[in-house]
């Protein structure tokens, strides 16, 4: 069974600080993997899609990066307007639907 | 559409009543999905379609939910007997095509029953 676990469930940065968010999946067959943000009261709101192992992509202060296990979310001097909740998603193989983790809820604060 | 448009973006009903929430996809994008959110959760697929038909149903709890896509662009999910545990977050998706596309989600429709 495909399974999308992310860590921490929270996370509270002084303005700043850098940190990581890890995103741990199994899946028989990864078509891709997927980072959203999502804002209270809001949709998730697309961030980056990786497709293979060692693949990375960067936007501003954020940069994804992808195993054949795991994916993470380095975020680089915060700021407050980047606190959301960051969902990670897969799509498998056997599928097209996206399977997502719970999410991790992340405060910057100045 | 310049984004995808859901309406209401609030319902409350009571137990036992039928609601149906609408999803506006953005123009030209051949596939929908409609997920779940509950408070604190990530969200949860309910069913996805590949222009006028339902290509997998697998995530819909049970038989009270049922969506819609007659003409292949709005579409209509529907809850009868509505129950407690129906409460949360309904969100809409669309994408260009099926396989490993970027979803472009709505704002959700929060749904109360009590």
């Amino acid at each position: 069974e495909d399974q999308v676990t992310q860590s921490p469930e929270a996370l509270r940065l002084q303005e700043g600080e850098s940190s990581s968010l890890n995103c741990s999946y199994t899946v028989s067959g990864l078509r891709g993997l997927f980072w959203y943000r999502q804002d209270p009261g809001k949709g998730p709101e697309f961030l980056f899609t990786l497709y293979s192992a060692g693949e990375e992509k960067e936007k501003e202060r954020l940069k994804a990066t992808l195993t054949k296990k795991e994916s993470f979310l380095h975020i680089t001097a915060p700021k407050p307007e980047d606190s959301a909740t960051y969902l990670c998603a897969v799509n498998p193989n056997s599928g097209y639907a996206l399977n997502f983790g719970k999410g991790t809820s992340l405060l910057v604060t100045p | 559409g310049a984004g995808v448009s859901q309406t209401p973006s609030n319902k409350v009903t009571e137990k036992g009543k039928y609601v149906e929430l609408r999803c506006d996809p953005i123009s030209g994008h051949t596939a929908l999905y409609w997920y779940r959110q509950s408070l604190g959760q990530g969200p949860e697929f309910l069913i996805y379609f590949q222009g006028t038909g339902a290509a997998d149903d697998s995530g819909l709890p049970n038989d009270r939910f049922f969506a819609v896509r007659p003409e292949g662009s709005v579409s209509t999910l529907k809850i009868q007997r509505t129950e407690r545990g129906d409460s949360a977050v309904y969100l809409c998706a669309s994408s260009l095509k099926s396989g490993a596309n970027v979803l472009t989600f709505g704002a959700g429709s929060r749904l109360t029953v009590l």
